[in-house]
């Protein structure tokens, strides 16, 4: 199984703040890497498909980009809501696997 | 309006199984596959599989082989999933998502909590 691995796990940040949360797969990925976000009351959101790109009805402050192994997700300037639980996942080979899962906290 | 309700949370006992659902409305149900994610209670997400309903071929984590089993009833467009011989490990929270280009998953179900306790 291709393991994903999300850094940080936690990230204090401020509103107005531009920030960035990584995922690096055990092997390459083919940007085969999608985005999502949770909030506190279980409610799953896609955000970013193949890489970089953006879902439809989600705000470009947030965008994706990366290859290889290494993928990233960017939020340019954080607004209330944006405070949550982010998760990649990869889909280049079966199982599907997720990241382990970046909190989003206020500073 | 893509909606995917899922059925309500679920108590079991320990050694029982358990039917969840999730109906999927405002979409052609037959053109995407139908995906399921396990969630433990502070825990990330795990993919189980996946059925694509016009062909009724599923696909699973080997991890949840045995486990799980999808199905899809294309006249009510409705996915199911039954667990099997529950354990504490098997309460979590559990998720549909409709699976698009492949792999990704634009619109996920409200998901169900299945507790396992005796």
């Amino acid at each position: 199984d291709i393991q994903m691995t999300q850094t940080p796990s936690s990230m204090p940040a401020s509103l107005g703040e531009r920030v960035t949360i990584s995922c690096r797969a055990s092997q390459g990925i083919s940007n085969y890497l999608n985005w999502y976000q949770q909030k506190p009351d279980g409610t799953i959101k896609p955000l970013i498909y193949y890489t970089s790109n953006l879902q439809s009805g989600v705000p470009s402050r947030f965008s994706g980009s990366g290859s290889g192994t290494d993928y990233s997700l960017t939020i340019s300037s954080l607004e209330p809501e944006d405070f949550a639980m982010y998760y990649c996942q990869q889909y280049d080979s079966s199982p599907l696997t997720f990241g382990s899962g970046t909190k989003l906290e206020i500073k | 309006e893509v909606k995917l309700q899922q059925s309500g949370d679920e108590l079991v006992r320990p050694g029982a199984s358990v039917k969840i659902s999730c109906k999927a409305s405002g979409y052609t149900f037959t053109s995407y596959s139908m995906h399921w994610v396990k969630q433990r209670p502070g825990q990330g997400l795990e993919w189980i599989g996946a059925i694509i309903p016009i062909i009724d071929t599923t696909e699973y984590n080997q991890k949840f082989k045995g486990k799980a089993t999808l199905t899809a009833d294309k006249s009510s467009n409705t996915a199911n999933m039954e667990l099997s011989r529950l354990t504490s490990e098997d309460s979590a929270v559990y998720y549909c998502a409709r699976g698009v280009r492949g792999r990704y998953f634009d619109y996920w179900g409200q998901g169900v909590m299945v507790t396992v306790s005796s």
